[in-house]
């Protein structure tokens, strides 16, 4: 069974650019999570989506947005992208939402904004 | 607030044993898992508990205590393979929320 799938691996835009990424989950998942992550500040939560539907957001701008298609696979769309959006993005499927859920993750995409 | 705590670092030598402790604070609490992400990879599933007391999967053990919202990775018979980072999580009402990580360098 192929694993989580994210597209593009590297991204390299400018400031003031949107960008948007790609995730597809397991087959058979149907929740999928998004995170950023930074040299020393750990998994960021960004969103979770499941049927389609958002059912968690985290603590990041309105620039941050995302999307679940009927077939699980999920998007991400940053605009008016900033230095500080930097950053490695995650992206994990997992079966359900059950609170013992175990999340694979994807290699995720390295976005560099100059 | 809601916020996990662990070591940025440890240092071990290969056959050792080693233990990267991790506090949390929330509201909330469902249970606790271990992550393992090597350099340039994607983080991986060690471990979870959600009651308290050791779970132990091979090398690996992982403790809870919900008590003292505090919890501790072990890993037995080091091997330089395990040099990677460790994240311990919380899944409370959101969705799961991560500490910053612990870097294991494992030297021979």
């Amino acid at each position: 069974k192929a694993g989580v799938t994210q597209t593009p691996r590297y991204l390299i835009k400018t400031r003031g650019q949107q960008v948007t990424l790609s995730c597809s989950p397991i087959s058979g998942h149907r929740s999928v999570s998004w995170y950023q992550q930074t040299p020393g500040q750990g998994l960021q939560f960004l969103f979770e989506y499941f049927s389609e539907t958002q059912r968690n957001k985290g603590n990041f701008p309105g620039r941050f947005s995302g999307r679940q298609f009927s077939n699980s696979r999920s998007e991400m769309n940053v605009s008016t992208l900033e230095l500080g959006d930097s950053a490695l993005y995650l992206c994990a499927s997992s079966l359900g939402r059950a609170t013992n859920e175990k999340l694979f993750f994807g290699s995720g995409t390295q976005l560099s904004v100059l | 607030g809601q916020s996990l705590e662990q070591p940025s670092e440890v240092t071990a030598v290969e056959g050792a044993i080693v233990q990267i402790n991790c506090t949390y604070q929330t509201s909330g609490f469902y249970g606790l898992s271990w992550y393992q992400q090597h350099d340039g990879g994607a983080p991986t599933f060690l471990s979870y508990n959600a009651l308290d007391g050791l779970e132990e999967t091979g090398r690996f053990s992982s403790f809870l205590s919900r008590s003292d919202s505090y919890g501790y990775l072990l890993l037995q018979e080091l091997q330089m393979k395990d040099s990677a980072s460790y994240f311990c999580a919380y899944t409370g009402r959101r969705a799961l929320t991560f500490g910053s990580g612990t870097r294991l360098q494992v030297q021979p």
